[in-house]
């Protein structure tokens, strides 16, 4: 089974400032992981995802996502914040190809990033 | 590419009236589409996989006579919360993904109010 847990459910930053939010998982097969934002009432957008091959994975926005095996973690930065990115972001997990819940999402709890100016 | 179009975006119905929301895959085919639902301030929960042709996989503690998923064609799936009471009202978001992929996009959900 799988589990996605985002550490801290708001994070605020600066305009300008880095973002950094957090996200760890546990599989027990080669994950496929995701970042998605969610604006109000509105639906997902993904950001950025990891499959296979380069472990550093760049998304729109500017944002960017580095999937480390040995720490079961796929965290998300962005150098710069911007106002435009407040928002909720969702970090999601699914099994590898081949399995009956393949493409099936299991999602962290979500963060809340409020960007001040 | 790879638009999923969810109708209606919000709706709003009397308790004990039956309510259908349908998720279209506007540029690509669907084999598998896959219904959340998001409480307030709380993650999204997988409600049911659906597989076009087939009758959907409901996930432990979702009610199928309840919550009844649709997969009639390879562009569109249905949700119809049956008896719809206030406990019902939620976010309900789509998502689906073709052949082989391992991406699903998401529609836009669907704010449901029971009163």
């Amino acid at each position: 089974a799988q589990s996605v847990t985002q550490l801290g459910s708001h994070v605020s930053v600066s305009e300008g400032a880095l973002v950094l939010l957090r996200c760890n998982y546990s599989s027990s097969v080669p994950p496929y992981l995701f970042w998605y934002v969610q604006y109000p009432n509105q639906g997902l957008q993904l950001l950025l995802k990891y499959t296979t091959g380069a472990t550093l994975v760049k998304g729109i926005n500017g944002f960017e996502a580095e999937f480390k095996k040995s720490e079961t973690s796929f965290h998300l930065t962005k150098p710069s914040a911007h106002m435009s990115d407040a928002a909720e972001y969702f970090c999601a997990v699914t099994r590898n190809a081949g399995g009956t819940s393949y493409g099936k999402l299991t999602f962290g709890q979500g963060t809340i990033l409020t960007v001040h100016p | 590419g790879a638009v999923v179009s969810q109708h209606p975006s919000r709706v709003i119905c009397k308790s004990g009236t039956s309510v259908k929301i349908e998720c279209r895959s506007l540029d690509f085919q669907a084999t598998t589409m896959f219904w959340y639902r998001q409480f307030p301030k709380k993650s999204l929960m997988l409600m049911a996989t659906s597989n076009e042709g087939s009758k959907a996989t409901y996930e432990q503690g979702v009610e199928k006579d309840k919550f009844l998923i649709n997969h009639a064609s390879l562009t569109l799936s249905t949700l119809t919360v049956t008896s719809a009471h206030p406990e019902d009202s939620s976010f309900y978001i789509c998502s689906a993904r073709g052949t082989g992929k391992a991406e699903a996009f998401f529609g836009q959900g669907t704010r449901l109010t029971v009163v």
